[in-house]
């Protein structure tokens, strides 16, 4: 079974500062992770995932996550926020052996950046 | 390559009534994922479909149903409409093979509003 918390329903920052959002998991398998970004009455992008090999993984728009085995945990950064960040950020799981298209969403992170 | 595609991109439906809603995935992939989205539950998986199989089924009740065509477009279906299953309805396609296997893109969704 696997399953994903997101802490922190809503994370307000500053542009400029840095953005940290929090993931944690949990899978019986070894685990492929996603962080996806949602803006207002559209789909899911696709910011950044971890498959296998290097646990420091670079995305989009200057975000980076990082995959910690021992903490269960891929949390999301990005050193200096910029306004059009603001959006709603969903982590992800899906297993690694052939589960086919089903992930599994934490509920999600509303980021908003103040000016 | 053109995206994924959903249509209609928002409906209004009664109680008691059905609904069939369609997605077209992007050149080659195979599996389509449905999901609902709705403010109170998040992102809930409702089911893949590969080669016209369906793959994964998440925990919804039958009044739920899909099929996927030998195209790889896919529908599904809602029966008996409840006021609860207003919601969002995403739809991702992956391709299933090669290094990208499990990365999933989504479509816009359908709105669907049950009155």
């Amino acid at each position: 079974a696997q399953s994903v918390t997101q802490l922190g329903s809503h994370v307000s920052v500053s542009e400029g500062a840095l953005v940290l959002l929090r993931c944690n998991y949990s899978s019986s398998v070894p685990p492929y992770l996603f962080w996806y970004v949602q803006y207002p009455n559209q789909g899911l992008q696709l910011l950044l995932k971890y498959t296998t090999g290097a646990t420091l993984v670079k995305g989009i728009n200057g975000f980076e996550a990082e995959f910690k085995k021992s903490e269960t945990s891929f949390h999301l950064t990005k050193p200096s926020a910029h306004m059009s960040d603001a959006a709603e950020y969903f982590c992800a799981v899906t297993g690694a052996y052939n589960q086919g298209g089903k992930l599994i969403f934490g509920q999600g992170t509303e980021l908003s950046v103040k000016p | 390559k053109a995206g994924v595609t959903q249509t209609p991109r928002y409906l209004i439906k009664t109680r008691g009534q059905q609904v069939t809603l369609s997605c077209s995935p992007i050149s080659g992939h195979r599996s389509v994922s449905w999901y609902q989205q709705t403010p109170g539950q998040g992102l809930q998986f409702l089911f893949e479909y590969f080669s016209e199989t369906q793959r994964n089924k998440g925990n919804f009740p039958g009044r739920f149903s899909g099929r996927q065509f030998s195209n790889s477009r896919s529908e599904m279906n809602v029966s008996t409409l409840e006021l609860g299953d207003s919601a969002l309805y995403l739809c991702a396609s992956s391709s299933q093979t090669g290094v990208n296997h499990n990365e999933q893109f989504f479509g816009p969704g359908t709105r669907l509003t049950v009155l």
